[in-house]
């Protein structure tokens, strides 16, 4: 969906490194999520957010930090990158008035290798 | 959050009607069912969502029966396009987030 970004696309990084994915959304969301995808399976939840103020752990956040910087900006850090956090990665956007707030509208997608 | 289970893979051929389904055996009261598209290297894309009996769109429609542990969707005609990764989803409206399982691998051949 064009009205959720993520940068960069793609990065390169090397083990220990510190990495921040950014995702933002022009859809005046108060919900936003980000998830992880390894190949072949489907997304596992990191985080998510329901507002400003409002930040929640999902399945698999060990690793991971965020920060809702505005409604509009969601970011994701890796503080020291480890070869299994490669994966691709996903911001998603929702309306809680919409659907009952299920209907996520995901980002491109950044595509990490930790080297 | 309810666990969901569906098949791995199907197979089907173009102009054909395909069903997949899914079963969610923990389903409660306050979760709808969710299925999404995705195609590789895209984020998933939302297709249609019910809580009970029968809903249909544009592009789709789900079955759920009145014990709604599982769940059909079914798409008609498909074409080569509608190869793709389709994810049955259990959303809890309460907790405002799903589980996505590993999802059924559709393969439209000629």
């Amino acid at each position: 969906d064009a009205d959720v970004t993520q940068t960069p696309r793609n990065r390169i990084t090397k083990t220990g490194k510190r990495i921040m994915l950014e995702c933002s959304q022009t859809k005046g969301h108060d919900r936003m999520y980000w998830y992880r995808q390894d190949p072949g399976l489907g997304l596992q939840l990191i985080y998510y957010s329901f507002d400003v103020k409002d930040i929640n752990k999902g399945e698999i956040s060990d690793g991971y930090s965020v920060s809702r910087q505005a409604q509009a900006k969601f970011s994701l850090s890796l503080e020291s990158a480890i070869p299994n956090q490669t994966a691709l990665y996903f911001c998603a956007t929702s309306d809680p008035k919409d659907r009952a707030g299920n209907e996520q509208f995901f980002g491109p997608g950044t595509r990490l290798t930790v080297l | 959050l309810a666990k969901t289970t569906q098949p791995i893979s199907m197979d089907s051929y173009e102009g054909q009607e395909v069903n997949i389904t899914c079963s969610h055996n923990n389903i409660a009261t306050n979760d709808y069912i969710t299925w999404y598209q995705q195609f590789p290297s895209q984020g998933p894309r939302f297709i249609i969502q019910g809580y009970k009996t029968k809903v249909t769109n544009e592009v789709a429609s789900l079955f759920i029966p009145a014990d709604r542990k599982s769940s059909t969707l079914s798409l008609p005609r498909v074409s080569l396009s509608d190869t793709a990764v389709y994810y049955c989803l259990v959303f809890n409206t309460n907790a405002g987030k799903s589980t996505f399982g590993d999802g059924t691998t559709l393969t439209v051949k000629p």
